[in-house]
C-alpha cells in the first residue's frame, strides 16, 4: 500500500507565486529525500533531511521535516517556468536504509 | 562518468513475448533499484539488490525477474509481457556517502505491451 501520502497531486501556479508540496506518513521515518523529474526526464535528487524539526534551504527551495519526523514539506518562493516539473517526496526507514518509498509526486506548472 | 545507463530507451513488445532490460553504473554503487512509473502513481520499486550478490522484492515485484551480474550490472527480465506491464522503467543505484542515500537514475526505457 501507499506508504507515504503527497500532496497536492498537480499544482497550477502563475509565474512568481509560491507553491508547496506536502509528504505525510503514518509511521516515523529515519529520514526523508526529495527529487525532481521534469517533463520527460528522470528523477533527480535534490535534498536528504535526517534530523527532527530539520530545515534546509537551497536558493527559493525551502525543505523542512517535521519535529514527529512524520511529515515534511518542500516550499518554492517566487516560481519560475525552470521550475516545472513533477516534485518527489521518498521515504527512508530504518530497516533497509537504502530502499525508498516514493510519494506519487505533486506535478507543478508554471504559467508566465 | 557516464553515470546509470539504460538500455533500450524504447520498446514495444506484443503480449507474451520476453525481454530483458539492461542497466549499468560506473559509480561503484553497492545498491541498485528498479522501479516502474505510471501516471499518477509515482515510482514504484519492482526489486532492488542491496549489494552484490542479493536481490529483494519491492512492493511490485510479480511478473519479474531480476539478476545482480556483478557490482556494475542489474538487470530486469519480464518472462512473459502482459499490457499491464506497458510502463517507463527506471533504473538507479546509490551509496552510503557520509549517511546519505541519494539515487541516480538512468534515463529509463519506456515499454509499450500490445
Amino acid at each position: 500500500g501507499q506508504q507515504v501520502m503527497q500532496i497536492p497531486q498537480y499544482q497550477h501556479v502563475q509565474e512568481g507565486e509560491d507553491f508547496t508540496t506536502y509528504c505525510n506518513s503514518s509511521t516515523t521515518l529515519s529520514n526523508i529525500q526529495w527529487y525532481k523529474q521534469r517533463p520527460g526526464g528522470h528523477p533527480v535528487f535534490l535534498i536528504q533531511l535526517v534530523k527532527s524539526g530539520e530545515v534546509k534551504k537551497q536558493k527559493r527551495l525551502t525543505f523542512q521535516f517535521g519535529e514527529a519526523k512524520k511529515n515534511s514539506s518542500l516550499h518554492i518562493t517566487a516560481t519560475q517556468t525552470t521550475d516545472v516539473g513533477t516534485y518527489f517526496c521518498a521515504a527512508g526507514r530504518g530497516s533497509t536504509l537504502g530502499r525508498l518509498y516514493f510519494g506519487r509526486g505533486t506535478q507543478l506548472t508554471v504559467w508566465p | 562518468n557516464a553515470g546509470v545507463t539504460q538500455t533500450p530507451k524504447f520498446q514495444v513488445l506484443k503480449t507474451g513475448q520476453s525481454m530483458t532490460l539492461q542497466c549499468a553504473q560506473d559509480m561503484n554503487h553497492n545498491s541498485m533499484y528498479w522501479y516502474r512509473q505510471d501516471p499518477g502513481m509515482g515510482l514504484r520499486l519492482i526489486y532492488y539488490s542491496a549489494s552484490e550478490g542479493t536481490t529483494d522484492k519491492g512492493e511490485v515485484p510479480n511478473g519479474y525477474n531480476v539478476s545482480r551480474l556483478n557490482k556494475r550490472e542489474f538487470s530486469l527480465r519480464l518472462e512473459s509481457a502482459a499490457p499491464s506491464q506497458t510502463s517507463v522503467y527506471f533504473c538507479a543505484s546509490s551509496n552510503n556517502r557520509d549517511s546519505i542515500y541519494e539515487q541516480y537514475f538512468g534515463p529509463g526505457t519506456r515499454l509499450t505491451v500490445t
